[in-house]
């Protein structure tokens, strides 16, 4: 069955400091993936998605996420984090089998300290 | 501000009781997708609509049910409500069929059962 795994509950980093998320991900085929972003009180909104060509793409607000076949994974990262950037991360994997459906992961809640 | 409105924002009602959410996709979007998203459970897929038929269905109860009227709006029913469905419900839509594409959220009704 599909799944994706976001291994991490919460991370907490520096302002300015590197990040990374990490997802993993349980798919037959060719997965569609997803990096949605969820601030305190609001919907999700769409960071970045990949569906095929570069393994490594590029999102809204500095963010780039790099898709590795041979992991299963599909890890977020930021070279330099801002305050801003604290919130809940949602990696997904969009479900082509049995019919259509968009499965999320648990969910990493991103704290920044200054 | 996605485009995808929902209403109510809140909602407070008492075990037994049934309610209504209601939905509206961003304009040209034909897919109506509902979540539910609890502290416990995390983001739940319940049910998709496109073009006003059913298409996909996730984690649904049989006590929810969920329609997509001609003009495109949606609505979930939620009957002989628990405890445990108190949880934020989120809407989202889509221009495509399939869900290999980004959804764009609602801000979500907040459903308190007592």
């Amino acid at each position: 069955a599909q799944s994706v795994t976001q291994p991490d509950i919460h991370i907490t980093v520096s302002e300015g400091a590197s990040l990374e998320l990490r997802c993993n991900y349980s798919y037959g085929a060719t997965p569609y993936l997803f990096w949605y972003v969820q601030s305190p009180g609001q919907g999700l909104q769409l960071l970045l998605k990949y569906f095929s060509g570069d393994t490594l793409v590029q999102g809204i607000k500095g963010f780039e996420a790099e898709f590795k076949r041979s992991q299963s994974s599909f890890n977020l990262r930021k070279p330099s984090v801002h305050w801003s950037d604290a919130a809940e991360y949602f990696c997904a994997v969009g479900a082509s089998t049995g019919g259509f459906k968009t499965i999320f992961g648990a969910g990493t809640r991103l704290f920044v300290k200054a | 501000d996605s485009g995808v409105t929902q209403t109510p924002k809140h909602l407070i009602t008492a075990t037994g009781q049934r309610v209504t959410l209601r939905c509206s996709p961003r304009s040209g979007d034909l897919s109506v997708y509902w979540y539910q998203q609890s502290l416990d459970q995390g983001l739940q897929f319940l049910i998709q609509y496109y073009n006003g038929e059913e298409r996909a269905k996730g984690n649904i109860l049989e006590r929810f049910s969920a329609q997509q009227f001609p003009d495109l709006h949606s609505e979930l029913n939620l009957s002989s409500l628990e405890l445990g469905d108190s949880a934020l419900y989120f809407c989202a839509s889509s221009v495509e069929r399939s869900l290999n594409n980004e959804q764009f959220f609602g801000p979500g009704t907040r459903l308190t059962v007592l």
